[in-house]
């Protein structure tokens, strides 16, 4: 069973520019969730997929958007790129939407915005 | 939500049984309780859930008691392997629509000394 995998592992990207990482879920799981991780603070949630819709949101702007496949991978896009972008991105996957199911995260994204 | 208070950090010894309590005064009814360990450079990973009195996994048990404001995760005998972040996490469970949110707070470092 092939668990949560992030592309890229790292990326340096210039202000102002824009990005797209992306993410393979757990065979089986119909639910991503993106969450931005900076230096010593806990994950932060920015939105959930459930069958390729978006399923909740946290307190991120609109230039946070996503995506989700019908193979349930999914894509984080972030526009107009600042300087506090500069974190880990994480994904999880699950079997269900809710927070009552387990979520497997994969090994994140690190981004770096000079 | 409701939220979450941890110690910062704590420190043990291999062979020592920690426990880690949590408070979450504005728990609401249907609100689950999840635990979950991160390393360094890695995405969390789930540790335990509960809902109320005693969970026991392979890894862990979390103890909550009656009035559910404080949950309490154990640890048996920790090795030096266990020095990692732990994270306590009050979540409402998903009744459909975007109103999925799953927030993470800065987590207890548990720091396992020989």
């Amino acid at each position: 069973e092939t668990g949560v995998t992030q592309s890229p592992t790292h990326l340096i990207k210039t202000r102002g520019q824009q990005v797209t990482l992306r993410c393979s879920s757990q065979s089986g799981h119909n639910t991503v969730s993106w969450y931005q991780q900076a230096l010593g603070q806990g994950p932060q949630f920015i939105f959930q997929y459930y069958r390729e819709e978006e399923n909740g949101r946290g307190n991120f702007p609109p230039r946070f958007s996503g995506l989700q496949f019908p193979n349930y991978s999914s894509e984080l896009n972030v526009n107009a790129l600042e300087l506090d972008d500069s974190a880990l991105y994480l994904c999880a996957s699950s079997l269900g939407s809710g927070v009552s199911y387990e979520q497997y995260f994969g090994p994140g994204t690190r981004l770096t915005v000079t | 939500l409701a939220k979450t208070t941890q110690p910062i950090s704590m420190d043990s010894y291999e062979g020592q049984e920690v426990n880690i309590t949590c408070s979450h005064n504005n728990i609401a009814t249907n609100d689950y309780i999840t635990w979950y360990q991160q390393f360094p450079s890695q995405g969390p990973r789930f540790i335990i859930q509960g809902y109320k009195t005693k969970v026991t996994n392979e890894v862990a048990s979390l103890f909550i008691p009656a009035d559910r404001k404080s949950s309490t995760l154990s640890l048996p005998r920790v090795s030096l392997s266990d020095t990692a972040v732990y994270y306590c996490l009050v979540s409402s469970p998903s009744s459909g629509g975007s109103n999925y949110k799953l927030t993470f707070g800065k987590g207890t470092l548990l720091t396992v000394n020989p």
